[in-house]
């Protein structure tokens, strides 16, 4: 079966612009988590959709949104783009219970210059 | 206070040695628990849940103290593709939304 797929794998953006992240998780889950990992931390939380809605929101400012789609595939979008938005962003996915274990993709790496 | 904390290291160990990795959280409302562990430039994946009463996988054992709040990591006989950055990670009572900490790197050299 395959696993979280995420695209593209890196980015290379400039200050001011705008991107879109996709991610399909695994066949038949349908939670999907966002993260962002900057170099030398672990991964903090952006969004976690269940069933199309949001069912959390870290501590991102509004230039981040998100959404699920009917096939539980998800889009992390970024406005306005500044330097400390380059890192890697991952996406999870799980069953949706609480302590589900979840599955990471290879993640996108994004550069902002 | 970071709500889940550790020590970043690097751990650099020799093979064979064992090592342990503390970790701890701030919320006492957290209940559910797990180690990851990260390959370099790699995603995180799961390595063990961590459950109260301490849990073991081969040479991989996890304890929870809940009245110090903190868990631990214990790996016995490292062995050289044990090399990885390990990520603690809590989970509050009733919340969906894990949090991780900053990860603990190891070494292990021949």
């Amino acid at each position: 079966d395959a696993g979280v797929t995420q695209s593209p794998t890196h980015l290379i953006k400039t200050r001011g612009q705008q991107v879109t992240l996709r991610c399909s998780p695994i066949s038949g889950h349908k939670s999907v988590s966002w993260y962002q990992q900057v170099l030398g931390q672990g991964p903090q939380f952006i969004f976690q959709y269940y069933e199309k809605e949001e069912r959390g929101r870290g501590n991102f400012p509004d230039r981040f949104s998100a959404r699920q789609f009917p096939n539980y595939s998800s889009e992390l979008n970024v406005n306005a783009l500044l330097l400390g938005d380059s890192a890697l962003y991952l996406c999870a996915s799980s069953t949706g219970t609480r302590t589900d274990t979840q599955y990471f993709g290879p993640g996108t790496r994004l550069t902002v210059l | 206070r970071k709500e889940v904390e550790q020590d970043p290291g690097p751990f650099n160990v020799p093979e064979g040695a064992t090592v342990a990795f503390n970790c701890t959280y701030s919320n006492s409302a957290s209940q559910s628990f797990f180690w990851y562990r990260q390959d370099c430039r790699k995603e995180p994946k799961l390595l063990m849940s961590v459950y109260s009463s301490g849990n073991e996988d081969g040479r991989f054992t996890a304890q929870l103290n809940r009245a110090s709040q903190y868990i631990s990591l214990l790996i016995r006989d490292s062995k050289l593709s044990d090399s990885a950055t390990y990520l603690c990670v809590a989970l509050s009572g009733g919340s969906y939304i894990p949090t991780f900490g900053r990860g603990t790197s190891l070494i292990v050299h021949p």
